[in-house]
């Protein structure tokens, strides 16, 4: 299936700052990009998605970057909030059916 | 809203015992799918089915099986359970293909196997 690398694996910033998470994937096929956020002891949740058809995507404080020539993703958060603090995976498709998920990121934001 | 909602939250075992996990979706969703989730190796494929009686092969099926007798339930089965399928378990439905559309997820059940 699809091989899907997430980076870095935690992340530390001051609330105000910008994080950034990035992702490659081995299939160009490949067309449908999420990012879900995981709170502790909580579900993940889909935040944001992006399609192999624009190259940037926002919604408030979060958007996705995508890089198809170069097989990579990223998902780019300002003005960090404390409840921004969860763990982050992105994911792309293995088949038309599921998904491959990244092995996460572990984003702490400090007051 | 969609709601995925899993019949346990913790749930207890000795080696070698049969476990049923289920999973219930409300919302006419084709697709539903099992992962497991384990630190650091984030959220990992068991079985997934995109019809009533339809499964397929995730990454990690060893010593699972699954059950979709209905569209909107779908149990995972340790037909004998080890230690090694300690973990969090995570349910999830999507309305088409999930790799092409939002996957909602149940709570998890957190498996302890002894």
């Amino acid at each position: 299936g699809e091989n899907v690398e997430q980076h870095p694996s935690t992340l530390s910033v001051q609330e105000g700052d910008s994080a950034v998470i990035k992702c490659t994937y081995s299939d160009s096929a490949s067309n449908y990009f999420p990012w879900y956020k995981q709170e502790l002891g909580k579900r993940p949740q889909l935040i944001i998605d992006i399609r192999s058809n624009v190259g940037e995507k926002k919604d408030q404080r979060i958007a996705v970057t995508l890089n198809k020539t170069a097989k990579h993703f990223s998902l780019h958060i300002t003005e960090t909030q404390p409840e921004d603090s969860a763990v982050y995976f992105c994911a792309a498709p293995n088949s038309g059916y599921a998904l491959n998920f990244g092995k996460g990121t572990s984003l702490l934001v400090t007051p | 809203d969609v709601k995925v909602t899993q019949s346990s939250r913790y749930l207890v075992k000795r080696t070698g015992e049969k476990v049923f996990l289920e999973c219930v979706q409300d919302m006419d969703h084709e697709n539903m799918f099992w992962y497991r989730q384990d630190p650091g190796l984030g959220l990992r494929l068991i079985y997934f089915s995109y019809d009533v009686k339809m499964k397929e092969k995730g990454d990690i099926p060893e010593g699972y099986s699954v059950s979709r007798e209905k569209k909107e339930r779908f149990s995972l089965i340790l037909e004998s359970a080890s230690t090694n399928q300690t973990s969090m378990y995570l349910c999830a439905s999507s309305l088409i293909g999930g790799g092409t559309d939002t996957q909602y997820f149940g709570p998890g059940t957190r498996l302890t196997v002894l």
